[in-house]
């Protein structure tokens, strides 16, 4: 019954070392998000595609890219992460933009650097 | 830019009794506020949600009041149990961007 769908769960990798993190969805919404969350604090977003449109927000930094190749599925790629990366990233859909309506958050990717 | 303030930044109840929390917003074309709860490593929830046509909203044991003249809006959460333990977020939005307040963490002692 999972609605958004996170892998994997847990993501180690090397500084520096580029990774990729995937988010599928069963709802057929047409936006997908990508949030990073630092601990104690309030998710950040970072971009988000209404359908194929890609809207990058003004503070996200440029090592950070994302693809969605079609309407289920949306990848996040940090192409080289440092420390400061390490954090959970979540993804999140809503049906329509956020004045819509519900955003529902898939579990969350936990990323470690080392 | 929206600008969502949240307080309190900790909320501590005894089990049965009520808890407030409280969220201003800057933008007064915002016209949507959601709520959010995330128990520790899990997900965020959408708990209870308002529109800025309506002024109270009540689900159960909780409930969500704004006062679009103040730009405010708040959340109860009436006969608190072990299990409303968790960080709460408001925000409010008018397009595509939430603007999360920077959450309340709620502990409800047995």
């Amino acid at each position: 019954d999972a609605m958004v769908i996170q892998n994997p769960r847990y993501q180690v990798t090397q500084f520096g070392k580029p990774v990729t993190l995937s988010c599928s969805q069963t709802l057929n919404h047409n936006v997908m998000y990508w949030y990073q969350q630092k601990s104690s604090q309030a998710p950040k977003l970072l971009f988000h595609y209404y359908d194929k449109d890609f809207n990058n927000e003004a503070d996200t930094p440029d090592n950070f890219q994302s693809r969605r190749p079609n309407t289920s599925f949306c990848f996040l790629d940090i192409r080289s992460p440092g420390l400061g990366d390490a954090a959970m990233y979540l993804c999140a859909t809503s049906r329509d933009l956020a004045s819509g309506g519900e955003q529902f958050f898939g579990p969350g990717t936990r990323l470690t650097v080392l | 830019g929206e600008n969502v303030e949240q307080h309190p930044s900790t909320l501590s109840v005894q089990e049965g009794d009520s808890a407030v929390i409280k969220c201003t917003y800057s933008d007064s074309a915002s016209n949507y506020f959601p709520w959010y709860k995330q128990e520790l490593g899990k997900r965020p929830q959408l708990i209870i949600d308002i529109r800025s046509n309506v002024g109270e909203k009540k689900d159960q044991r909780i409930a969500v009041t704004l006062n679009k003249t103040a730009k405010h809006f708040s959340l109860h959460i009436t006969e608190t149990q072990p299990e409303d333990s968790a960080v709460y977020f408001c925000a409010a939005t008018d397009d595509y961007k939430l603007s999360f307040g920077a959450g309340t963490t709620v502990t409800v002692r047995a």
